[in-house]
């Protein structure tokens, strides 16, 4: 099976930058994706990670790394709208089929 | 406008009454999705179908069923049998996946049933 461990919340301030780690437990799987829920809203796909390294996409990053079993989410130029709920979810090599299996999610409050 | 649509937004149900939760896509995805969500424990699969007329269990589907007799709708019905079914039920849908493409996850605005 797979399992993975996120924070349950992270605080930080407008304007900062701030890291959402996520580890994970799987035997083999395509990549780690990261996902932002608003409360009460529907998830919103922010990236994915099918090769170590870093992706940029605007303010937001995201970096695996397969022999750590590691991967982060990385906010920059921090925003009151990006106090959320961010998710990684992992994506296991099963039976051909493509299923993410999502952590439990991290709250991020940004303060003013 | 292409997109996801769950209703009601809001559903209150009796203990012991069976309730239908509708999901409608409008982006000719293959694949959709039920997941239940209870406060922190993340996303949880109960259902998925990759095609019409095919669907398979997930993590949770005791309790649960569906049915995908169009592309575009995959109905999920809570039980009685559902033990704890007060939770927030989000569907979604992508493109059917295969080898190493991945295909982001588009869901709905879902469904927050209250049993009473």
């Amino acid at each position: 099976g797979q399992s993975l461990e996120q924070p349950s919340e992270v605080t930080a301030v407008e304007g900062a930058i701030v890291q959402i780690n996520c580890t994970y437990q799987t035997s083999g799987f395509y990549g780690l994706s990261w996902y932002q829920q608003h409360d009460g809203g529907a998830p919103t796909f922010l990236s994915y990670n099918a090769l170590d390294g870093l992706e940029e996409t605007g303010r937001f990053s995201s970096f695996l790394s397969r022999s750590d079993s590691y991967g982060y989410l990385l906010l920059q130029e921090l925003q009151m709208k990006d106090s959320a709920s961010y998710f990684c979810a992992v994506h296991p090599r099963s039976g051909g089929s493509y299923i993410p299996t999502f952590g439990r999610g991290t709250s991020l409050i940004v303060h003013p | 406008d292409g997109g996801i649509t769950q209703s009601p937004k809001y559903l209150f149900r009796k203990e012991g009454q069976n309730v239908t939760l509708s999901c409608e896509q409008n982006l000719n995805h293959d694949a959709m999705y039920w997941y239940r969500q209870d406060p922190g424990q993340g996303l949880r699969l109960i259902y998925y179908s990759q095609i019409v007329n095919d669907f398979q269990k997930g993590d949770i589907a005791e309790g649960y069923s569906v049915s995908r007799e169009k592309k575009e709708s995959f109905p999920l019905t809570v039980t009685s049998a559902q033990k704890n079914p007060t939770a927030f039920y989000l569907c979604a849908s992508s493109i059917e996946g295969t080898g190493d493409s991945y295909n982001e996850q588009f869901f709905g605005p879902g469904t927050r049933l209250t049993v009473l």
